[in-house]
């Protein structure tokens, strides 16, 4: 079964518009961890935002902010006056335990792309 | 933030010969490694997770005789492709983590783009 799902293969949005992508996920364990990273074509994985599954309030860092609702099993990411530069692979991943080991499991990712 | 290196950055092989590479911490101690396999316009697959000092656990279905993990200290692990075919062409990341002292966050090396002909 997915555990994270990512339904948007492909966003277009405008430079300067705000965009959402969404993420939803599945676990039964009731401490776990949301991650977005942003992967240009370079390849490199960045890190954009941590939200935990016991934090109360959403996190957000910078531009970025994690819509985060928990009864949903909802994670979606919030990109604020979008640039150029925020074209890329953008993937949400769950962090979980696993027989001792903590261990991320990404989704299939959304590729954005920014129109001047 | 924590600085991760892999080397090489690409290598093209020729098909049977054995591939190794190299993910390092530079910054921090790392109690834990992961190592990713990536193939073309598609997501990030775990194939091992390697602690310092004992043997990886392998995901179902890499092959570890294949895949040969080693961590032998705590910044250095290695992922040796072995007798490489047209098929294990990808990219691989490797991410790192220093544990619970650390926050348990894991950061990831550039990659490694492998290309077997």
């Amino acid at each position: 079964a997915q555990k994270i799902t990512q339904t948007q293969p492909g966003m277009f949005v405008q430079e300067k518009e705000a965009v959402t992508l969404d993420c939803t996920y599945d676990t039964s364990d009731p401490s776990y961890g949301l991650f977005w990273y942003k992967q240009p074509s370079s390849g490199e994985m960045i890190f954009l935002i941590y939200q935990g599954s016991y934090d109360q309030q959403n996190a957000t860092e910078g531009r970025y902010s994690l819509n985060f609702q928990k009864a949903r099993k909802s994670a979606n990411l919030v990109i604020s006056a979008s640039q150029l530069g925020d074209s890329a692979m953008y993937f949400c991943a769950m962090r979980e335990r696993s027989f001792g080991n903590e261990k991320l499991t990404f989704g299939t990712g959304t590729r954005l792309t920014i129109i001047p | 933030g924590a600085v991760v290196s892999q080397h090489p950055s690409w290598v093209i092989c020729k098909s049977g010969t054995s591939v190794k590479i190299e993910c390092r911490s530079l910054d921090f101690q790392a109690t834990t490694m992961f190592w990713y396999r990536q193939f073309p316009k598609q997501s990030l697959m775990l194939m091992a997770t390697s602690n310092e000092g004992s043997k990886a656990t392998y995901e179902q279905g890499v092959e570890k005789d294949k895949f040969l993990i080693n961590h032998a200290s705590l910044t250095l692990s290695t992922l040796t492709v072995t007798s490489a075919h047209p098929e294990d062409s990808s990219f691989y990341i490797c991410s790192a983590t220093p544990g619970l002292a650390g926050g348990n966050e894991q950061f990831f090396g550039p990659g490694t783009r492998l290309t077997v002909l």
